[in-house]
């Protein structure tokens, strides 16, 4: 079956720590991956996509993401994080085409303490 | 460009009464989707389009119909309101032109069934 998922459901970091957040998926055939980020109160934007070439992915940000195809995971990481990140952070993965449906994690809440 | 958009932002409806969320996008996008949300969840997918007049459910499309009339345009309809469709429900949209399939997110509605 096809499913994502994010093992961190809430994660607590203070201002300047790094960040790693985990994603793992499940589906068969060449994957696009992507991660998605909501802050409060807004709508779900992209924060990076992977879809072929150098598995490790530059985002905005300063978000990166590093696509291991042994381990079926796509992880999310940023060196020193800042309060502005508090958000929800989802992962996803579709097939190859524009034709393939999107699957999401559940999300992980980041908050940053001051 | 305005992207995505969708009205109403917020609605409040009885349980048995009908609405419909509107979803519109001006970048001549083939695919549209409709998401839910619930709190500590992913998106569920309930309905996508793959083009004009054609449709296909999703996940959970108990409950909802959607129409694609026009390439810009995707109304999700709730014929009889129910508690359980208490959620923020997002729209979707991707070229579809290749194989880029980053999904556009509108800001979403807040709909709570009392």
């Amino acid at each position: 079956a096809q499913s994502v998922s994010q093992h961190n459901h809430h994660v607590i970091l203070s201002e300047a720590a790094s960040l790693e957040l985990g994603c793992n998926y499940s589906y068969g055939g060449t994957v696009n991956l992507f991660w998605y980020v909501q802050y409060p109160g807004q709508h779900l934007q992209l924060l990076l996509k992977y879809f072929s070439g150098d598995p490790l992915v530059k985002g905005i940000k300063g978000f990166e993401a590093e696509f291991i195809k042994s381990k079926f995971s796509f992880n999310l990481r940023k060196p020193s994080v800042q309060w502005s990140d508090t958000a929800e952070y989802f992962c996803a993965v579709s097939g190859y085409s524009s034709a393939s449906k999107i699957i999401f994690g559940s999300g992980t809440r980041l908050s940053i303490r001051p | 460009n305005a992207g995505v958009t969708q009205t109403p932002k917020f609605r409040i409806l009885k349980i048995g009464q009908s609405m419909t969320l509107q979803c519109t996008q001006d970048m001549n996008h083939n695919y549209m989707y409709w998401y839910r949300q619930d709190p500590g969840m992913g998106l569920k997918l309930i309905y996508y389009s793959v083009g004009a007049g054609i449709t296909d459910k999703g996940e959970v499309p108990n409950g909802y119909n959607v129409s694609r009339s026009t390439t810009e345009d995707f109304p999700l309809r709730l014929e009889l309101a129910a508690p359980s469709q208490t959620s923020v429900y997002f729209c979707a949209s991707i070229d579809g032109g290749g194989r880029d399939n980053e999904q556009f997110f509108g800001p979403g509605t807040r709909l709570t069934v009392l």
